[in-house]
């Protein structure tokens, strides 16, 4: 069982926002400004989309946007494209030198 | 370029050992944090080693505290991951990613490790 909670599935059509929520607890989300998203296509790695909540990479279309209330974060991506179809994981600084991960969730353009 | 490049994987049997090693290029190595990651199989992510840019903190998941050791040589731009005592559960894809405003910035393709009989 993964620290931070994600749902499963997430779908839309090409054009539609689809939202992601990351529930943690005090600890974690609710205690840092440091939760970041992670866009992960099959069989590849990882890839920064979001850090420091709300802060997009250089890089990172502006169709993706972070926010965070309370113990939940979310990870917003408007105007949906087929390219957009992944994975996607939330972390969260937990303090110490540790981090932890959301289960992740698929993103389908339907 | 940033880039990192994982190497070191394979098949072990149960309490065997394996050493992941982590090439980095394109950046001043020696100013960063490094982070080992792993994924099992169609599951999500955990952090497990953690090695400060001078070495002079490490940390490690519970799960493989007393069984894994990271280190790096900023010499070589290298960071590696020593795993002892493996077991089938650390089977896994490990990446290397570098830490930047507590978070992930580049991460490596990421190498397989089987752990079984």
């Amino acid at each position: 069982q993964s620290a931070l909670t994600q749902p499963p599935s997430a779908s839309g059509s090409p054009g539609q926002s689809v939202t992601i929520s990351c529930t943690g607890t005090s600890s974690d989300v609710g205690g840092y400004n440091f939760v970041s998203w992670y866009q992960q296509p099959p069989g590849k790695a990882p890839k920064l989309m979001i850090f420091e909540v709300s802060k997009r990479p250089s890089g990172v279309p502006d169709r993706f946007s972070g926010s965070k209330s309370g113990n939940t974060a979310s990870l917003t991506v408007s105007g949906l494209q087929a390219e957009d179809e992944a994975h996607y994981y939330c972390s969260s600084y937990a303090g110490g030198y540790s981090w932890v991960f959301g289960g992740g969730t698929k993103v389908t353009v339907l | 370029e940033a880039q990192l490049v994982e190497s070191g994987g394979g098949l072990v049997q149960p309490g065997g050992s394996l050493r992941l090693s982590c090439a980095a290029s394109g950046f001043i190595f020696n100013t960063y944090t490094m982070t080992w990651v792993r994924q099992v199989s169609g599951k999500g992510l955990e952090s497990v080693a953690y090695i400060s840019a001078d070495s002079s903190a490490i940390d490690y998941a519970d799960s493989v505290k007393g069984r894994f050791t990271i280190s790096r040589d900023n010499a070589k731009n290298s960071v590696h991951l020593q795993m002892n005592s493996l077991r089938v559960e650390d089977t896994a894809v490990y990446y290397c990613a570098r830490n930047t405003f507590w978070s992930f910035d580049i991460w490596g393709q990421g190498t397989l490790v089987t752990v079984s009989s």
